[in-house]
């Protein structure tokens, strides 16, 4: 069954720093392009979903949204069936659910997401 | 950046109906760039459609996606209790990657 989960998401300070994880199964990791996506929480049609960043298979190639160039960080682990993302100096409007999806184009599978909570 | 507008915002239907979903875009969506997804509260986003038109293996027959340039529609046709969830648009010809606000289904 093909399976990523996140972990790593939690309460921090603004300004502050987090890592968080993606654990893939059941699917060849290193042929695909993996993303992060996130949805801010209870805002329904408000907010909806926003792409953050992706990389390519091999790692060689990564890109991001404007609003988190130079804050956030996606890489990936090959080895380990991994994917990260590195996010500092976080933001209020950074507080959102994240998940870890299959694709760099569409994204045909999702995890479960992990929240992150940016508080002052 | 590509922007893309769902309408309406809220559709009700009775089960057995069909529902027809809108999602507009800014400016062209280059070679059927787009894609659908179905989330249900407390739930993952879930691929629907890709390539405007694509059903992924699992999907049903039900679900049908059609459009290009700037104008995309979602048909979800023999709506059922379990169709009841918020749909998104989502364009990926360039970057960055964006979704549409959404569409939420009430099934009456």
């Amino acid at each position: 069954e093909v399976q990523v989960v996140e972990s790593g998401g939690g309460l921090v300070q603004r300004g502050g720093s987090l890592r968080l994880s993606c654990t893939a199964s059941g699917f060849s990791f290193s042929s695909y392009w993996m993303s992060w996506v996130r949805q801010a929480p209870g805002k329904g049609l408000e907010k909806g979903l926003e792409w953050v960043a992706s990389i390519k298979a091999d790692g060689t190639e990564k890109y991001y949204v404007d609003s988190v160039k130079g804050r956030f960080t996606i890489s990936r682990d090959n080895a380990k069936n991994s994917l990260y993302l590195q996010m500092n100096s976080l933001r209020d409007d950074d507080t959102a659910v994240y998940y870890c999806a299959i694709g760099g184009s569409w994204f045909f599978n999702w995890g479960q997401g992990t929240l992150v909570t940016v508080s002052s | 950046e590509i922007v893309l507008t769902q309408s309406p915002g809220t559709l009700s239907l009775s089960p057995g109906e069909k529902a027809t979903l809108s999602c507009r875009a800014s400016q062209s969506v280059s070679s059927s760039s787009l894609a659908w997804y179905q989330q249900k509260p407390g739930q993952a986003p879930r691929l629907l459609i890709y390539g405007a038109s694509r059903r992924p293996t699992g999907i049903p027959d039900r679900f049908t996606g059609s459009g290009s340039g700037t104008d995309f529609t979602l048909t979800i046709s023999r709506l059922e209790p379990e169709d009841s969830a918020v749909y998104y648009c989502q364009q990926y010809g360039t970057s960055p990657r964006s979704f549409g606000q959404g569409t939420k289904l009430e099934i009456k």
